[in-house]
């Protein structure tokens, strides 16, 4: 069946303009991840949802990012006023409401390149 | 909370030649751990699990990993490398309580198999 998917998956943007970044987990995955890839970072947790919910938002990096879900499925990682520092590949991650067992299927992701 | 701890940045292993690559955790719930594999421009994937089940788990590709408890650790091993394993490798720990099977990330371990 159909993965993760993500869009777009090259982004290029100047400094000070918005981004929206957008994720299409699993049909029937109620929660969903994003997480951001950038050198000297690693690989950083962003924000949770489960169904259009965020009861964790405490990995976003500053009030210039937000993220949305609508419908329970699809969902939107928006950022402001983007700075080069933002640069980075962003992945967006999806499972089953399953106890005790949290494999997360991962999208490509989106390299998002600030210049 | 939860941290992983890759032990080495960079593997450099001959063909033929057995691969490890080493991985601490902590963890204040029983974890459940992952290796993941990122080739280069690829999304990741997912190598093995585990989730409380038998300790030593056996992935995709000839990978497995051990789970002990005693020295926290969740080290991957392959017996013979091949080309194609040349990656980047995370080990990654969930767990329960509050983390609501949010992934901490290892920093990576980028593999070089050398013909």
């Amino acid at each position: 069946g159909a993965g993760v998917s993500q869009s777009p998956s090259n982004k290029v943007t100047e400094k000070g303009k918005d981004v929206e970044l957008r994720c299409d987990p699993i049909s029937g995955h109620t929660a969903l991840y994003w997480y951001r890839q950038s050198l000297g970072q690693g690989l950083e947790f962003l924000i949770y949802f489960q169904g259009n919910s965020a009861p964790d938002k405490s990995g976003l990096p500053s009030d210039r990012f937000s993220a949305e879900r609508t419908g329970g499925s699809v969902s939107t990682l928006t950022i402001q006023r983007t700075q080069q520092e933002d640069s980075a590949v962003y992945l967006c991650a999806s499972l089953p409401r399953t106890s005790g067992n949290y494999e997360q299927y991962f999208g490509p992701g989106t390299r998002l390149t600030v210049t | 909370a939860q941290s992983v701890t890759q032990l080495d940045s960079h593997v450099s292993v001959s063909e033929g030649t057995p691969v490890l690559l080493r991985c601490n955790y902590s963890s204040s719930y029983s974890p459940s751990l992952f290796w993941y594999v990122q080739h280069p421009n690829k999304g990741l994937q997912l190598l093995l699990k585990y989730t409380s089940a038998a300790t030593l788990v056996k992935g995709i590709n000839g990978f497995e990993a051990e789970f002990k408890k005693s020295e926290t650790s969740f080290h991957l091993t392959k017996p013979s490398a091949h080309m194609s394993d040349a990656a980047e490798y995370f080990c990654v720990v969930t767990s329960g309580g509050t983390s609501y099977g949010k992934l901490t990330f290892g920093q990576g371990t980028i593999l070089t198999v050398h013909p």
